[in-house]
């Protein structure tokens, strides 16, 4: 298995405009985790999803952030408009709860956003 | 409601000597422990786990950790630390339960020296 799938691996981009950072779950999982990890916050979960409905989105910080699973093979995290706070690696995970993993999550590479 | 406490954002010790990291939970229900480790650049990687029975855990890279209930503790040892060793490490938890998401401690930054 190819695991979890992140892109882009890095991202630069401008402040006000709109990035789009996308997952590739690992095949049969079920839920989907995305998570922002910066020095001073450390690991914060943004959002999850169970079979492509999102769960869980009491960590997402504002509206400017967005995000979809449209089927179960792919997700995405969108910021519109994009600010240089939001500069922060993120990560997307996933998990599949019939595998007797116990709640074990399986990360992807991360996304590193710097916003200019 | 779960949590995860660290102690100490840094930790140094040098090639050879015993690794301790230390970490605290707080769990309404019967929880679920892990430890991942984060090499730079990378995503992170589960080190080993805790669900139900045996309470000290093993896992990759000559890690483990024992569940202490009564003191809500999940420490990470190492009997000799290695220079490769040198990482983020971060424990979670988790209820034991389904459809739940982890949750994070803030993350022990583990420096080897030679």
């Amino acid at each position: 298995d190819a695991g979890v799938i992140q892109s882009p691996r890095h991202e630069v981009t401008e402040m006000g405009q709109e990035v789009t950072l996308r997952c590739k779950p690992i095949s049969g999982h079920d839920y989907l985790f995305w998570y922002r990890q910066t020095m001073m916050r450390g690991l914060e979960l943004l959002i999850y999803f169970n079979n492509n409905v999102p769960i869980d989105d009491s960590g997402m910080p504002e509206d400017r952030f967005s995000a979809k699973m449209p089927n179960a093979s792919f997700s995405t995290l969108k910021i519109q408009p994009s600010e240089p706070r939001d500069s922060a690696v993120y990560f997307c995970a996933s998990r599949d709860s019939g595998s007797g993993r116990n709640n074990e999550q399986f990360f992807g590479p991360g996304t590193r956003l710097t916003v200019l | 409601a779960q949590s995860v406490t660290q102690l100490g954002s840094h930790v140094s010790v040098s090639e050879g000597a015993l690794v301790l990291l230390r970490c605290n939970y707080s769990s309404s229900v019967p929880p679920y422990l892990f430890w991942y480790v984060q090499y730079p650049n990378q995503g992170l990687q589960l080190l080993l786990k805790y669900t139900t029975g045996a309470t000290l855990v093993k896992g990759i890279n000559g890690f483990e950790a024992e569940f202490k209930k009564s003191e809500t503790s999940f420490h990470l040892t190492k009997p000799s630390a290695h220079m490769s060793d040198a990482a983020e490490y971060f424990c979670a938890v988790t209820p034991n339960q389904a459809g739940t998401a982890l949750i994070f401690g803030k993350g022990t930054t583990l420096s080897v020296s030679s």
